[in-house]
């Protein structure tokens, strides 16, 4: 069976860090692509970030570009999300879901909530 | 990466049928066969419904499809029952990142 797991949500306050862990089972991890999507409170669904199997592409959305770093490691079948700089704006769940790079995000895991609030 | 234009609600009754349109642009839902749906109900995770625009996965019923005409995607519920009572996504690839519908709350009457 198919899991994803999310850890690491929390309250920061702004300008602060958080790291996002999302663990795997069920599947070969190193073979797909992996993507982070999150939703602010009474939102919608926002594309975040991706990563290839072996880790060697990563893309992200404008609105975290230069302060979010997705990373994975394929030996603990863990997938990461670093979050800096972070702002009121990026208070939502957080959401790790395994697709291939064009999308069709057919597992998802329980989501991490992450508060931004002084 | 501008949202997806979806209309935020669509309704019907038992048994009818409802459709959900997706609006976007050559450079994402027209300039691939990449549009997924995904239904949400409250406190959930979404749930995969249709993907590369027509198929859908095991399990899902095929009272729900999906279809595309240039820029813009529908889905489609048949013999709508309560519990397709959700809010419904689509996403699109867009050359190398994913961008997602503003969502549409659908209510079964």
């Amino acid at each position: 069976e198919v899991q994803l797991v999310e850890s690491g949500g929390g309250l920061v306050q702004p300008g602060g860090s958080l790291r996002l862990s999302c663990a795997a089972s069920g599947f070969t991890f190193s073979s797909y692509w992996m993507h982070w999507v999150r939703q602010a409170p009474g939102k919608g669904l926002v594309w975040v970030s991706h990563i290839k199997g072996d880790g060697s592409r990563t893309n992200y959305a404008d609105s975290v570009k230069g302060r979010f770093t997705i990373s994975r490691d394929n030996a603990k079948n863990t997938l990461y999300l670093q979050m800096n700089s972070l702002r009121a704006e990026d208070m939502a769940v957080y959401y790790c879901a395994r697709a291939e790079v064009a999308g069709g995000f057919d597992y998802w895991g329980q989501g991490s909530l992450v508060t931004v609030s002084s | 990466q501008s949202a997806l234009t979806q209309p935020p609600s669509a309704s019907g009754s038992p048994g009818q049928s409802v459709t959900i349109s997706c609006t976007g642009t050559s450079s994402d839902v027209g300039g691939y066969n990449y549009v997924s749906w995904y239904q949400q109900h409250p406190g959930k995770a979404p749930k995969l419904m249709i993907y590369e625009v027509t198929k859908r996965p095991s399990g899902v019923p095929d009272r729900f499809s999906g279809s595309k005409s240039g820029n813009t995607a529908s889905l489609t519920v048949s013999g709508l029952q309560a519990e397709d009572e959700a809010d419904y996504y689509c996403s699109s690839y867009a050359g190398g990142t994913n961008v997602f519908g503003t969502g549409t709350k659908v209510t079964v009457l």
